[in-house]
């Protein structure tokens, strides 16, 4: 079955440490997109990757990072200089083209010990 | 303001009815748009795709993209309880792949 898989489902984050979220995908999709979801807000783009070994800040880039070595995987390091970091984080994928839709993985929870 | 407004809700209907879902936004550069469907604690489901003004019919579901007015909508006939749900919506610009999304309208079917 292709599809998105992000782990873990829930994860808890001490104060002062950086955790990084997982996402996989076999759908050959070239371009991945990691998300942040508030309650009551919309999804907000962090960061984004179109091809492998290259990625782009996103609209709330601040206090995250990523890698893209593989065309499967990007994952999402939050690091301790994001202040807020308790959220719904939702990573993508689509092919390259214009106006591609995005397919998502079930999200990640994160939570503040 | 919002670049990709929606009213918050929650939409209350009887099941059965017709659920209707509006969308507006302001920047003319979108010419994509899609409607996702979110459970609680589950990522958006791509549920319909368009491109320019118009109607589009799956199922159930029909969209309708009206650029002029800078207006969007998602009709679900014949709602279950199952489609309970967030619905949000995101258009797209033809430069680049970033989705803006609304904030999502939630709606209840009850039995």
């Amino acid at each position: 079955d292709g599809g998105i898989t992000q782990s873990p489902k829930y994860l808890f984050r001490k104060e002062g440490q950086n955790v990084t979220l997982s996402c996989e995908q076999n759908l050959n999709h070239d371009a991945m997109y990691w998300y942040r979801q508030d309650p009551g807000q919309g999804l907000r783009l962090i960061y984004y990757s179109q091809i492998v070994n290259d990625f782009q800040k996103g609209d709330i880039a601040e206090g995250y990072s990523v890698s893209r070595e593989k065309k499967e995987s990007f994952p999402l390091t939050v690091t301790s200089a994001q202040k807020n970091p308790t959220a719904f984080y939702l990573c993508a994928s689509s092919t390259q083209g214009q106006g591609q839709p995005q397919h998502f993985g079930d999200g990640t929870r994160l939570s503040i010990l | 303001q919002k670049e990709v407004e929606q009213d918050p809700g929650p939409l209350s209907v009887p099941e059965g009815a017709i659920v209707s879902l509006n969308c507006t936004y302001s920047n003319s550069a979108f010419q994509y748009f899609m409607w996702y469907r979110q459970y609680s604690r589950k990522g958006p489901e791509l549920l319909m795709y368009t491109y320019s003004s118009g109607n589009k019919e799956d199922g159930r579901f029909t969209a309708q993209v009206d650029k002029s007015s800078k207006y969007i909508s998602l009709f679900i006939r014949d709602s279950q309880p199952s489609d309970s749900a967030t619905y949000l919506c995101a258009p797209l610009k033809a430069a680049g792949n970033k989705l803006t999304f609304g904030g999502g309208t939630r709606v209840l079917v009850k039995p």
